[in-house]
C-alpha cells in the first residue's frame, strides 16, 4: 500500500475566494496520480489523471499540477462556489490498484 | 452517460452470514475493482479484476472474500462469513484500461449486526 498524504484534512472557503491543497506521495516508482471529487451521498467522480512531471490539467475552475520528482500534487479551485463543497481525494497508482489519501474536505460558505 | 450500478444500496446482515454485493460495470470497460470505506477512515482498495481473474488484492481481501464475473455484465463481491468489522460502504468501480480514470458506483452500505 502506497502512503498518500493529503493536507489539510479540511478547509473552509468564502464564496468567491480561491484555494488550494496538497497531495504528497513517494516519488519512487511513480506511475500515475488521480484526483477525484466526492460529494456527500454520491460516488467519487474523476477529475484528473496525471502521469508526467510538470503536468498541469484544468477542468473549469479546478486545476491541478504534478511534481513527480519531489512527490506532490496541488489542486486549485479558483473563485470557489457552494457547489465545489466536497471531499477531494487523490490516489496513486503504480500498477492496477489505487491507493487513496484520506481526502481534503472543502466547505464553501456563501 | 454510462454508469456503474450497484445493488443493493443497503444491506443489513447478521454476523456469520454470507452476503453478495452486486455490480454492473460500464459495458466496454475491462478492469473492475472493489473498494470500501469504513466510517471515518480512508477509502481502501480490496481487489482488482481483469481478464476473468484477480490481478491484484490487498491484505484485507482474505479467504472470506471472493469475486466473480458470472456473466458478461455482472461483477460480484461475496463475503462468506461476515464480521462486525466488515461494516462499511463498498464501492465497485470500473475502467476502460488499467491506467485510466475509474468510474465508481454509488456504493452498498453493509451493516453487520
Amino acid at each position: 500500500i502506497l502512503n498518500v498524504e493529503q493536507s489539510p484534512q479540511s478547509l473552509h472557503v468564502q464564496e468567491g475566494d480561491s484555494t488550494n491543497f496538497t497531495c504528497s506521495f513517494p516519488s519512487s516508482n511513480f506511475y500515475a496520480l488521480h484526483w477525484y471529487r466526492w460529494e456527500t451521498a454520491k460516488s467519487p467522480e474523476a477529475l484528473f489523471v496525471m502521469t508526467l512531471n510538470g503536468d498541469e490539467k484544468k477542468k473549469g475552475r479546478i486545476s491541478a499540477t504534478l511534481n513527480t520528482k519531489e512527490g506532490y500534487s496541488y489542486l486549485y479551485i479558483k473563485g470557489s462556489q457552494p457547489e465545489d463543497s466536497a471531499t477531494y481525494l487523490c490516489a496513486l497508482t503504480n500498477d492496477y490498484k489505487l491507493s487513496f489519501g484520506a481526502g481534503t474536505t472543502v466547505t464553501v460558505r456563501a | 452517460e454510462p454508469e456503474v450500478t450497484q445493488t443493493p444500496s443497503h444491506q443489513v446482515t447478521q454476523m456469520g452470514q454470507e452476503v453478495i454485493l452486486r455490480c454492473v460495470p460500464i459495458s466496454n470497460h475491462l478492469y473492475f475493482y472493489w473498494y470500501r470505506q469504513i466510517l471515518g477512515q480512508k477509502v481502501e482498495f480490496l481487489v482488482s479484476f481483469y481478464n476473468n481473474e484477480i490481478s491484484e488484492k490487498s491484505e484485507i481481501f482474505d479467504d472470506q472474500f471472493s469475486v466473480e464475473r458470472p456473466d458478461g455484465s455482472n461483477f460480484t463481491l461475496k463475503i462468506r462469513s461476515t464480521k462486525l468489522e466488515d461494516s462499511a460502504m463498498y464501492f465497485c468501480a470500473s475502467s476502460r484500461q488499467g491506467n485510466e480514470k475509474l468510474f465508481f458506483g454509488s456504493g452498498t452500505q453493509l451493516s453487520v449486526l
